[in-house]
């Protein structure tokens, strides 16, 4: 099955830098990777994905960018604010309609 | 408003104790999906089910039944509570619309102690 690395477990930036988030995955087949943001007390929820046709994706101050080659994809938010501060989740999904999750990253925005 | 509602969101009880987790979505969704939140781990799924009457083992199904006798509703059952099961769950629900990358949403959670 998929199994899906993620990296750091734990980020802390100065308000205003960017942050980036890595991920590896294991199975060549997956062809759909999403992000997913979790504040404290709610449930995950989707910020942004990409398909394995797609090598980035922008909106806003959050971008993707795939390399299927290398088999790892990542997260970039730019001009951190504090609100950007929770626990991001990258996913993979198979062709079984799965997603498997990375261990997650808490990110926390120094004012 | 398109959403995932789950009942309880906290629950104490006690070893060997039934439970129900009741999950319900509005969005007439055809595969659901239960995953569980430990630290460290992310979130890994214990059952999932691609439609009414189809249901099948996750990653981690051990100690847990789930049913889907309609395609609202998609409840967890812990027959017999233990205090490994102590845990954040989670119910997402995801369409096809003819494509596997739908969106998958989740539910608010449901934050279980067992003692």
């Amino acid at each position: 099955g998929e199994n899906v690395e993620q990296h750091p477990s734990t980020l802390s930036v100065q308000e205003g830098d960017s942050a980036v988030i890595k991920c590896t995955y294991s199975d060549s087949a997956s062809n759909y990777f999403p992000w997913y943001k979790q504040e404290l007390g709610k449930g995950p929820q989707l910020i942004i994905d990409i398909r394995s046709n797609v090598g980035e994706k922008k909106d806003q101050r959050i971008a993707v960018t795939l390399n299927k080659t290398a088999k790892h994809f990542s997260l970039h938010i730019t001009e951190t604010q504090p609100e950007d501060s929770a626990v991001y989740f990258c996913a993979a999904s198979d062709a079984d309609y799965k997603l498997s999750f990375g261990a997650g990253t808490t990110v926390t925005v120094r004012a | 408003e398109a959403q995932v509602t789950q009942n309880p969101r906290y629950l104490i009880t006690v070893t060997g104790k039934k439970l129900t987790v009741t999950c319900s979505q509005n969005m007439n969704h055809e595969y659901m999906s239960w995953y569980r939140q430990d630290p460290g781990l992310g979130l890994r799924q214990i059952y999932y089910s691609m439609n009414v009457e189809v249901t099948d083992k996750g990653d981690v199904p051990e100690g847990y039944k789930v049913s889907r006798k309609e395609k609202r509703n998609f409840p967890l059952i812990l027959e017999s509570p233990s205090p490994n099961q102590t845990s954040l769950y989670f119910c997402a629900s995801r369409g096809y619309g003819g494509r596997r990358t739908d969106t998958q949403y989740f539910g608010p959670g449901t934050r279980l102690t067992v003692l």
